[in-house]
């Protein structure tokens, strides 16, 4: 049981690039999350899936995309990278249902845009 | 919108004594769920204890407990006998809770960086 797990673990990407983050949970869940953590900052939800099937707009969703590819999966991609999304990227998911509210988390892919 | 505000970006403590580290809140829901995260060097974050809005009783969790003081908006983590494995930045962090689907996302505070001293 590997829980959520993340890749790459670092990336560093030219202006301009793209690439997709993967993250993959085998604990059967049905919801997920992406978030950023930026230097001095808590993190920030950028998408989540509530469901296989379905994907909304977090806190900051601007210059990313996701996709639920299955249950297990879930992907954030970057079409056109910013120096700005220089983060630390982070992938969680839930059980689902209203009494369960804890998250786990993935161990995180350090992304640097030059 | 929630907000969560830890005002120690930095604490430290003497291994073997007490630390507490605190978090305010501000919401105008009135069921919800607090929690603090532990993230070491190691960036994975840790759940290390979670409250519900609705229980009046604090939660502990071996050598973490904490102070919930919702009249006042108040979440303070308290950490006893400290390990040296307990440096890390330490997250507070608010979900509200949801009566359908919903997204119950994780409002986290800035954080506070933790050194426990030998």
């Amino acid at each position: 049981n590997a829980g959520v797990t993340q890749t790459p673990k670092f990336q560093v990407l030219k202006t301009g690039q793209s690439m997709t983050l993967q993250c993959a949970q085998d604990m059967n869940h049905n919801s997920m999350y992406w978030y950023r953590q930026d230097p001095g900052m808590g993190l920030r939800l950028i998408y989540y899936s509530a469901s296989e099937g379905t994907t909304d707009k977090g806190e900051v969703p601007n210059g990313y995309n996701v996709s639920r590819l299955n249950k297990r999966e879930f992907s954030l991609r970057l079409e056109s990278a910013a120096p700005s999304q220089t983060s630390v990227y982070f992938c969680a998911s839930r059980t689902g249902g209203r009494a369960s509210y804890e998250q786990y988390f993935g161990p995180g892919t350090r992304l640097t845009v030059t | 919108a929630q907000t969560v505000t830890q005002s120690q970006p930095e604490m430290s403590v003497q291994e073997a004594e007490t630390v507490t580290l605190s978090c305010t809140y501000d919401t105008s829901e009135s069921n919800y769920y607090l929690f603090w995260y532990k993230q070491p060097p190691s960036r994975q974050m840790i759940l290390v204890i979670r409250q519900e809005a609705y229980k009046q009783q604090n939660a502990t969790e071996n050598r973490f407990s904490v102070n919930f003081q919702k009249a006042a908006k108040s979440f303070s983590l308290k950490i006893s006998d400290s390990q040296l494995g307990d440096t890390a930045m330490y997250f507070c962090a608010f979900m509200k809770h949801v009566t359908g689907a919903g997204s119950y996302q994780l409002t986290f505070g800035k954080g506070t960086k933790l050194s426990v001293i030998p």
